[in-house]
């Protein structure tokens, strides 16, 4: 198993342009997670997902952020349109389980310019 | 509503010094419990699980129910153990983890 693929690994661009992140889980886990991860806030939990279906997205910053899951082996975090205080490393994660914890992604590391 | 407190941001000690890391929780059912490691620009990793009562690298966790407790502890530190450690808390319900806010080890020779 290849785990949970993110894309891209970095991703450079301008205020005001709209950034899409991509994550794949791993096949059979039911839950998806975003994160988002800074020096100064640390670890915040964006938005989740239970069988395609968002469960609670009260993590999601503004409205500017927004999360979708067609399918159970793909997920996509849009920002649009992308500021500078949005640079941030961003971790999908996925899960069978909360007794089997979760597997992350290598995260998709963005800079707003 | 179920936390998470790891006290410290930054835990330095000696290279075969022993280390122990805090994670205290607050939940009144029955919690699931996980320590997570992230090396330098690394993803998060799953270190060990309190239902796997297993040892990895050397550390192990034991569950203090009585003192709502899941310290990770370490005889002897590695450098290579420099890393940051997250405490998480699942609580059985919709598979959500909370983390901690995580705590730096620095191993120093």
């Amino acid at each position: 198993d290849a785990g949970v693929i993110q894309s891209p690994r970095h991703e450079v661009t301008e205020m005001g342009q709209e950034v899409t992140l991509r994550c794949k889980p791993i096949s059979g886990h039911n839950s998806l997670f975003w994160y988002r991860q800074t020096m100064m806030r640390g670890l915040e939990l964006l938005i989740y997902f239970n069988n395609n279906v968002p469960i609670d997205d009260s993590g999601m910053p503004e409205d500017r952020f927004s999360a979708k899951m067609p399918n159970a082996s793909f997920s996509t975090l849009k920002i649009q349109p992308s500021e500078p205080r949005d640079s941030a490393v961003y971790f999908c994660a996925s899960s069978p389980g909360t007794v089997y914890g979760y597997t992350f992604g290598s995260g998709t590391r963005l800079t707003v310019v | 509503a179920q936390r998470v407190t790891q006290p410290e941001k930054l835990l330095s000690v000696f290279k075969g010094a022993p280390v122990e890391l805090k994670c205290n929780y607050s939940y009144s059912g029955s919690p699931e419990l996980f320590w997570y490691v992230q090396y330098s620009r690394q993803r998060l990793q799953l270190l060990l699980r309190h239902i796997s009562r297993e040892s990895i690298k050397g550390f192990t966790a034991d569950l203090n129910k009585g003192e709502t407790s899941f310290h990770l502890k370490k005889p002897f530190a590695q450098e290579e153990d420099s890393a940051m450690y997250y405490c998480a808390l699942g609580t059985g319900t919709a598979s959500k983890l909370t983390f901690g806010t995580g705590t730096r080890l620095q191993v120093t020779l």
